[in-house]
Order: structure tokens, then C-alpha cells, then sequence
């Protein structure tokens, strides 16, 4: 089972500010993604970090708000540019398992986001 | 548009078994899955069926019927520590989920 790791844990920013999330597998993965998650709400898939190419982005997500990098394997940034307080909310990186073709997701545990 | 709706609420007694409905209407369709999440952790996966039937996992099971675009989740033998939130999720592309809106299930002595 992969292990996932995120940085910060939780954070609290000023609004117009910008905050760069940053997210670990412990072994190589081909895809991670990135959600948003209100408190007792769903999860919103952001975008998907391709290694090698350009994210992919979601309707109503873009790139100038969430740019994101996956220099390598096991590795990914997600940054809230230019913060406002209706970024407030949990986000959460995520890779497939290996070997279940995409079907079982693991999950990081949350950066908590707050903005003033 | 996309939706998958799941009652916002479930209370159920320890021991006792519960069920979680999931309908579903997306523009594609892989697989349905369930995960829980407890508060303040992280999404863990419980179970994914892309074919119709049962499928069974200990004290958990899911049950799937792509005709009529709907799933449930039963959880036998309740315990205290199933209370948590299980959301529905459609597998919509090659590797994209879309959530459902979740359901809060406590278990009470």
C-alpha cells in the first residue's frame, strides 16, 4: 500500500497571499490528483498531475489559480495563488493504487487551509 | 450535469446492520466505489464494483445495478467505529472520481 505525506498540515494566510502544497508517495505512481474538500462537504477533484506534461484541470478550476508541478514520480505541488476567503477548505492529494488499474484511490492526509 | 446523491444522514444501532444507497447520473461510467472517512482523516477506500451484483469484503458489501444507476453500501455488525462518513464515487474516466455529496453515519450503544 503507498504511503502518502503532505506539507503543510494546516495553514492559516492572508487573503491575496499564496500558499504551495506539497505532496509525497513513497514509491512511483503515474498519476496523482488534487481535490478540495469544504469541512463535512465532498471532494472536488481540482486537477490531475501528469508527470511530464501539463496538469489537466477540472470546469471551474484554472491554471493561473492552481498552478501545479510534478517534477517526478512521487512528487506534486498544488499552490493557491492569490488567496481569497472562499479558498478556505481542506485539499487533498491523492494516487491510484498500483495494479488496480485506477479503481482504488489513496488518499493524503488534508492540508487544512484558512484564509483571514 | 453530474450527480450522485447518498442520504445526508444514517443512525443505526451497534450491531445492527445499515445500508447506504447510492444513485447516480454521470456522463461516464467505469465503476462505483465507496470510501469512508473519519473526522478529520483522510478518504480510505472500501470497495469498488464496476460489473452488476454483490460484492463482499468482511463486514462491509456493495451492491451495484448499472441499469438503474444505483449502489449501496451494507455494513453488518456494526461497531462504534464505523461512525464516520462514506461517500459514493463514479469512476468516470481513466482515472477520475466523481464524489458523491456523502453520508454521516453514526453508530449509537
Amino acid at each position: 500500500s503507498a504511503v502518502i505525506s503532505q506539507k503543510p498540515s494546516r495553514d492559516i494566510c492572508q487573503r491575496g497571499t499564496s500558499l504551495t502544497i506539497q505532496c509525497q508517495v513513497d514509491s512511483q505512481v503515474t498519476m496523482m490528483f488534487w481535490y478540495r474538500q469544504q469541512p463535512g462537504q465532498s471532494l472536488t477533484l481540482i486537477a490531475t498531475a501528469n508527470q511530464g506534461s501539463e496538469a489537466t484541470y477540472e470546469s471551474g478550476f484554472v491554471i493561473d489559480k492552481f498552478p501545479i508541478s510534478r517534477p517526478n514520480l512521487t512528487f506534486s505541488t498544488l499552490t493557491v495563488s492569490n488567496m481569497s476567503p472562499e479558498d478556505s477548505s481542506i485539499y487533498l492529494c491523492s494516487a491510484p493504487r498500483d495494479g488496480t488499474g485506477g479503481n482504488e484511490q489513496f488518499f493524503g492526509p488534508g492540508t487544512r487551509l484558512t484564509v483571514l | 450535469g453530474q450527480s450522485l446523491e447518498q442520504p445526508s444522514e444514517v443512525t443505526a444501532v451497534e450491531g445492527a446492520i445499515v445500508q447506504i444507497n447510492c444513485t447516480y447520473q454521470t456522463s461516464g461510467f467505469y465503476g462505483l466505489s465507496w470510501y469512508q472517512q473519519h473526522d478529520g482523516g483522510a478518504p480510505t477506500f472500501l470497495s469498488y464494483n464496476a460489473l452488476d451484483g454483490l460484492e463482499e469484503t468482511g463486514r462491509f458489501s456493495s451492491f451495484l445495478s448499472r441499469s438503474d444507476s444505483y449502489g449501496y453500501l451494507l455494513l453488518q455488525e456494526l461497531q462504534m467505529k464505523d461512525s464516520a462518513s462514506y461517500f459514493c464515487a463514479v469512476r468516470t474516466g481513466a482515472n477520475n472520481l466523481f464524489f458523491g455529496t456523502g453520508t454521516r453515519l453514526t453508530v449509537i450503544p
